[in-house]
């Protein structure tokens, strides 16, 4: 069954505290990786796609990578302003997207 | 551009009672789509549609009906609301050969 799970489900760092989000996947003919940031109370919002293993994207604190198995979101000497719900989702070879149920990262000064 | 909106934002019902949800866009997307967010799961696709005219059913879309008559507007009905579909909805579009989801900000609904 196609699957995707994020790890952990909760995060906090301290201000400048650098760490790495999870997202693993079991999905056959992986068509597309994506991971939005999600604001309480507001809509998802896309940072990334990545379409194939070894391909990584970065904006401004963040990048993205992916492997056969795993994505991971780093956030590099993170801000108050990056605390969010961090969403990923995976197109199978079908127009649906499976999004995981989110890390919630929090950002403390 | 006012990107996706969604009305209302919030809303209460009782068991039994219909109702639609706004959702439009103005950025000439091609492809929409309705998802349904409780918590300690994910985004869950209840119906989507690929242009004016032709819809289809996500994962989850026992209890709503939508239509699609213009690319701007893609409205969800509840048909006879139930408690279990208390949840926060959102509509999205994506450009065509993108995947690329841009979201509106969310209706929170209530059955009681």
């Amino acid at each position: 069954e196609d699957q995707v799970t994020q790890s952990p489900e909760a995060l906090r760092l301290q201000e400048g505290e650098s760490s790495s989000l999870n997202c693993s996947y079991t999905v056959s003919g992986l068509r597309g990786l994506f991971w939005y940031r999600q604001d309480p109370g507001k809509g998802p919002e896309f940072l990334f796609t990545l379409y194939s293993a070894g391909e990584e994207k970065e904006k401004e604190r963040l990048k993205a990578t992916l492997t056969k198995k795993e994505s991971f979101l780093h956030i590099t000497a993170p801000k108050p302003e990056d605390s969010a719900t961090y969403l990923c989702a995976v197109r199978r070879n079908t127009d649906k997207l499976i999004f995981g149920t989110g890390t919630r990262l929090q950002v403390f000064p | 551009n006012a990107g996706v909106t969604q009305t209302p934002k919030f809303q209460v019902l009782k068991t039994g009672q219909s109702m639609t949800l706004q959702c439009a866009q103005d950025m000439n997307h091609e492809y929409m789509s309705w998802y349904r967010q409780d918590p300690g799961m994910g985004l869950r696709l209840i119906h989507y549609s690929v242009g004016a005219g032709i819809t289809d059913q996500g994962e989850v879309p026992n209890g709503y009906n939508v239509s699609r008559s213009t690319t701007e507007d893609f409205p969800l009905r509840l048909l006879s609301a139930a408690p279990s579909q208390t949840s926060v909805y959102f509509c999205a579009s994506t450009p065509g050969g993108s995947y690329e989801q841009y979201f509106g900000p969310g209706t929170r609904l209530t059955v009681t």
